[in-house]
């Protein structure tokens, strides 16, 4: 049973380009989370998805930012127009459908550097 | 008041010592709690779940106090592999799941 699955791993962008960050989750798990992390910094929690609804998006930037989880394929975190300060490690997050309180266990995220 | 509060650290302590971190929470319906380990660069990985009023993983105990909103973690016996961030992370009915900025480890020979 693979892990939560995201990819690319290291994405480097231009200001002004669009970035596309992919989050499978594991098998089974239907709840998809997305989180920022600064470097020296604790992790931001940006939205949380289940398949085809977004069910919290309270942390995702107002501009730019949208997230989806398609009922077939990968979670998709959309940057668009990036920015310098958009550079950070984002990290996916998936938990099976079992309610309140089941863990989430977390890909091994994607350093986005805008240059 | 931040949802989530831990002490940034860092702690150093030496091999074979006991240190304990705490994290304050806001929201009194978090439901249950966890705690991460992140080493650095990588994700973070479950190190323990706490549902009632605690839990005890060989040298790892997680403690919960509801009254006041707090949940600690204390490590015996340090190990050097024990270096890490620490972050601490309630969760709610809805399931959304935050974590504190992460409490910082260093374990020195």
């Amino acid at each position: 049973n693979a892990g939560v699955m995201q990819n690319p791993r290291h994405l480097v962008r231009r200001r002004g380009q669009e970035a596309r960050l992919r989050c499978s989750p594991m098998k089974g798990h239907s709840h998809v989370y997305w989180y920022r992390q600064l470097p020296e910094e604790g992790l931001k929690f940006m939205v949380y998805l289940q398949k085809e609804n977004i069910i919290d998006e309270s942390g995702m930037p107002k501009e730019r930012f949208s997230a989806e989880f398609p009922k077939e394929g990968p979670s998709i975190l959309r940057i668009q127009q990036v920015v310098r300060g958009d550079s950070a490690a984002y990290f996916c997050a998936s938990s099976p459908e079992t309610g309140s309180g089941t863990e989430a266990f977390f890909g091994q995220g994607t350093r986005l550097t805008v240059v | 008041r931040k949802e989530v509060e831990q002490d940034p650290g860092p702690f150093n302590v030496p091999e074979g010592a006991t240190v304990a971190f705490n994290c304050t929470y806001s929201n009194s319906a978090s439901q249950s709690f966890f705690w991460y380990r992140q080493d650095c660069r990588k994700e973070p990985k479950l190190l323990m779940s706490v549902y009632s009023s605690g839990n005890e993983d060989g040298r790892f105990t997680a403690q919960l106090n509801r009254a006041s909103q707090y949940i600690s973690l204390l490590i015996r016996d340090s190990k050097l592999s024990d270096s890490a961030t620490y972050l601490c992370g309630p969760s709610y009915n809805t399931d959304k799941l935050i974590f504190g900025t992460g409490t910082r480890l260093q374990v020195f020979p």
